[in-house]
């Protein structure tokens, strides 16, 4: 089946750096991409909707300075948490879905990035 | 807007028995996608089942099927025969339109232990 890889699994900062999770499409092409962030033991919130080529759409009171989404191509989605803060730490997860206009009954998911800060 | 519901935070079941997970939803869109996670402590997400709003027959996959109830916005997950391995945490979601641009909205989740 698809596979969405997401990079790093793991990842600690500094508190006031930046951090780029980078989700990938192997084997398909995705016009669109999910972004969510999952608190320990809650639901996926929807952080944004990565559209390719085009700005990324932000859910309310997700802040686009602090969360910034760039999809340069089908394949590749990437998310920037800058100048982190412990506030931010939290489990990123994505989602891909195939390219085409047609009933979807399939999202792919990448593995998650488990962000630390200190 | 949409809704999804998961009512039981967690449920236990036997090995080998049957286990019903329960999700309602709500949506004023006629066209939506239902879909069934699995998310185990590793934390990927795991894609189980899916149901469209116009299929008439309720999907299955392996040990996993949705009871699809439309009149009632139900559409809970039964999983047949459990194994220790469906230790997880378990999601429904809707999708808005039937296309790859809808969002989806998550429930709460219910975390499910199968005992030995």
């Amino acid at each position: 089946g698809a596979v969405v890889s997401q990079h790093p699994s793991r990842v600690i900062c500094k508190s006031g750096t930046s951090v780029k999770i980078e989700c990938r499409s192997l084997d398909f092409q995705a016009t669109t991409m999910f972004w969510y962030r999952q608190f320990p033991k809650k639901s996926l919130m929807l952080m944004a909707t990565s559209n390719e080529g085009s700005k990324a759409t932000y859910e309310q009171g997700v802040e686009k300075d602090k969360f910034l989404i760039n999809h340069a191509s089908l394949t590749l989605s990437t998310l920037t948490v800058t100048s982190a803060h412990p506030e931010d730490s939290s489990f990123y997860i994505c989602s891909a879905r195939p390219a085409g206009d047609r009933e979807v009954t399939e999202a792919f998911f990448g593995q998650g990035t488990r962000l630390t800060v200190v | 807007a949409q809704k999804i519901t998961q009512t039981q935070p967690g449920m236990f079941v036997q090995e080998k028995e049957a286990v019903t997970l329960d999700c309602t939803y709500d949506t004023s869109d006629p066209s939506y996608g239902l879909f069934w996670y699995k998310q185990p402590s590793s934390g990927e997400m795991i894609f189980l089942i899916y149901q469209g709003s116009y299929d008439q027959q309720n999907a299955t996959e392996g040990r996993y099927s949705l009871n699809f109830q439309k009149a009632r916005k139900s559409a809970n997950l039964v999983i047949s025969a459990s194994q220790l391995g469906d230790s997880a945490m378990y999601f429904c979601a809707m999708r808005e339109g039937y296309t790859n641009a809808g969002k989806s909205t998550f429930g709460d989740g219910t975390t499910l232990t199968v005992k030995p």
